[in-house]
């Protein structure tokens, strides 16, 4: 069985400073990796993916993630929080079949 | 990207009233989820489909159906709404299974 579990419900930090938030994973098989966003009252966005090939992997609104098998990690980071990142993210598996697993979410807060 | 749609956005209806969510797709995408989620919640999986006359329920018990007559069109029906089914829902599709595209979502109050 495959699970994802997101550390930290809640994230915060100031406006400028580095964003990590993390994932660990746990999959039977090679997984196929999502960071996905959502604004309130929206709908989920992707951000960015791996599937295969490179382990770090650029997405949208300058986050990148960063694969690691020997961790079964795929934290989100981004060099610069904007007040516009505020939000909630999922991280979410897919280990090949038509289903993603989601963890449970974090809510990433920016101060002034 | 997926353009995907749903309606209403958002819905106010007394209990027993019968209603359906909509949700369509343009990107002609065989796969498509409906999921629940409550505010600040995670996501779960009440039902997918993937075809046309094709349709399973999902993770967690829901007392909706769901329908699959045409590609694009997937909607999602209460035929006696409660307060319990106030939530969030969301649809999503999916081209090859992987990675899923998600509409608005619609939100849904039972008074």
């Amino acid at each position: 069985a495959q699970s994802v579990t997101q550390l930290g419900s809640h994230v915060s930090v100031s406006e400028g400073a580095l964003v990590l938030l993390r994932c660990n994973y746990s999959s039977s098989v090679p997984p196929y990796l999502f960071w996905y966003v959502q604004y309130p009252n929206q709908g989920l966005q992707l951000l960015l993916k791996y599937t295969t090939g490179a382990t770090l992997v650029k997405g949208i609104n300058g986050f990148e993630a960063e694969f690691k098998k020997s961790e079964t990690s795929f934290h989100l980071t981004k060099p610069s929080a904007h007040m516009s990142d505020a939000a909630e993210y999922f991280c979410a598996l897919n280990n090949a079949g038509n289903m993603l697993t989601f963890g449970g979410g974090t809510r990433l807060m920016v101060k002034p | 990207e997926a353009d995907i749609y749903q309606t209403p956005r958002y819905l106010v209806i007394g209990t027993g009233k019968k209603i359906t969510l909509e949700c369509s797709q343009t990107m002609g995408h065989d796969k498509m989820y409906w999921y629940q989620q409550d505010p600040g919640m995670e996501l779960h999986l009440i039902h997918y489909s993937y075809g046309v006359n094709s349709t399973e329920k999902g993770d967690l018990s829901s007392e909706s159906t769901v329908s699959r007559i045409r590609t694009e069109h997937f909607p999602l029906t209460l035929e006696s709404a409660r307060p319990s089914h106030t939530s969030q829902y969301l649809c999503a599709s999916s081209p090859l299974g992987y990675e899923q595209y998600f509409g608005p979502g619609t939100r849904l109050t039972v008074t």
